[in-house]
């Protein structure tokens, strides 16, 4: 297992344009979340999952934003009529939940959007 | 609501001497508090949370509950200290992470 692994790396999309990003966590992790970060702040939550269920959405969240995790391991995020606002750094963190975890995030490289 | 406030964005210090991040936090709750850190082209890490209380490569955090900080320290920096770190706050057993803005720290020689 080599962690948490996002794919692409690296996108660069014109306005207007959707694009996906694909998040596979740790695999016997059972929550995975997601994460914006732009130039000079940290990362800001977007939303996360236990299993398939997604918990909590942040309220700073467009509708023009959507997340699933349709068997309870990987997780796509997609962005839809991208806005040059939404260029970022999008990160996902995975970790397990129970007796016996320590809250420790795993997280990937994360997928870097440019949006022109 | 949780804040998590990083008031160095940049700290530089020579090799040896001592380093000193700050962090102070707002939440209504008991928060658990973290210390993540991002070496030059690897991915976001954890460097110490409160709850285990342990020195992670000679770093040491202590929860200040009065005074709301959670402040990171270590005696002797050494150059590969150099990162970036980030104060992060969750609610307990939530493992939400709100993050703050980072400090970037420069270890000289």
């Amino acid at each position: 297992d080599t962690g948490v692994s996002q794919d692409p790396r690296h996108k660069i999309t014109k306005r207007g344009q959707n694009v996906t990003f694909r998040c596979d966590p740790i695999s016997e992790h059972n929550r995975l979340y997601w994460y914006r970060q732009t130039l000079g702040q940290g990362p800001e939550f977007l939303t996360y999952f236990q299993n398939e269920a997604q918990l909590e959405k942040s309220r700073l969240l467009s509708d023009r934003f959507s997340a699933e995790r349709p068997k309870g391991s990987f997780s796509t995020l997609e962005i839809q009529r991208t806005e040059q606002g939404d260029s970022a750094m999008y990160l996902c963190a995975s970790t397990g939940w129970g007796s016996g975890n320590t809250g420790e995030l795993f997280f990937g490289e994360g997928s870097r959007l440019t949006v022109l | 609501a949780q804040r998590v406030t990083q008031p160095e964005k940049l700290l530089s210090v020579f090799k040896g001497a001592p380093v000193e991040l700050k962090c102070n936090y707002s939440y209504s709750g008991s928060p658990e508090l973290f210390w993540y850190v991002q070496y030059s082209r690897q991915r976001l890490q954890l460097l110490l949370r409160h709850i285990s209380r342990e020195s992670i490569k000679g770093f040491t955090a202590d929860l200040n509950k009065g005074e709301t900080s959670f402040h990171l320290k270590k005696p002797f920096a050494q150059e590969e200290d150099s990162a970036m770190y980030y104060c992060a706050l969750s609610r307990a057993n939530d493992y939400k992470l709100s993050f703050g803005a980072g400090t970037t720290v420069t270890v000289r020689a």
